[in-house]
């Protein structure tokens, strides 16, 4: 079974500094997916970014970037600029080819310092 | 914009009881899942339906089951609540996964059992 660890239960940064949170998977397959999801407060799950496994350019959204590293199964998520917004849980996720269900990880809590 | 809606936000309930978490997504989306969060164990997998009245056991189904009698509506049922239940529940959303389709959250149900 596909497994996704998130070694860093908690992570901080001071506002409009740049921080990586870590991500490595497990497994076996080629062709995939890779997801990162914010849960501020409120509870509401919010898709940051996403990565398909066969695409070797790395993914952005504004201040949003990944860095992934296939042969290493990682899949890092870096803030730029970070904002007070930014406080929250984020998730790494997996997904694997055909219809199956998201795998994810424990999550790292990031608080941002002003 | 797509919405996945939970009936409760925040419920409390007796051990014993039967308790149902209502969840109605309005995207006509094949895919619908139950999940739980816990602090430290991030999100698990409870349940999950492709279609109408097809269901499929997640990570950890023991002592729930679901009913999807309509596309739109997916309920986690908890036959006899427990205390070791007390935890948030997320319902998600998506398209049949193609490509790198992603999953709609609802804003969760924190359920604590007494």
């Amino acid at each position: 079974a596909q497994t996704v660890t998130q070694s860093q239960p908690e992570m901080s940064v001071q506002e409009a500094e740049t921080v990586t949170l870590s991500c490595t998977y497990d497994t076996s397959e080629s062709d995939y997916y890779l997801f990162w999801y914010k849960q501020p407060p409120s509870r509401q799950m919010i898709l940051v970014i996403r990565q398909e496994a066969y695409k070797q350019q790395n993914a952005t959204e504004n201040r949003f970037s990944v860095n992934f590293q296939k042969a290493a199964k990682s899949f890092s998520l870096k803030i730029s600029d970070s904002q007070l917004g930014d406080a929250a849980m984020y998730f790494c996720a997996y997904r694997g080819r055909g219809n199956t269900p998201l795998v994810f990880g424990k999550g790292t809590r990031l608080s941002v310092i002003a | 914009d797509v919405k996945v809606t939970q009936s409760s936000r925040y419920l409390v309930k007796r051990t014993g009881e039967k308790v149902f978490l209502e969840c109605v997504q309005d995207m006509d989306h094949e895919n619908m899942f139950w999940y739980r969060q816990d602090p430290g164990l991030g999100l698990r997998l409870i349940y999950f339906s492709y279609d109408v009245k097809m269901k499929e056991k997640g990570d950890i189904p023991e002592g729930y089951s679901v009913s999807r009698e309509k596309k739109e509506r997916f309920s986690l049922i908890l036959e006899s609540a427990s205390t070791n239940q007390t935890s948030m529940y997320l319902c998600a959303s998506s398209s049949q996964w193609e490509g790198n389709t992603e999953a709609f959250f609802g804003q969760g149900t924190r359920l604590t059992v007494v």
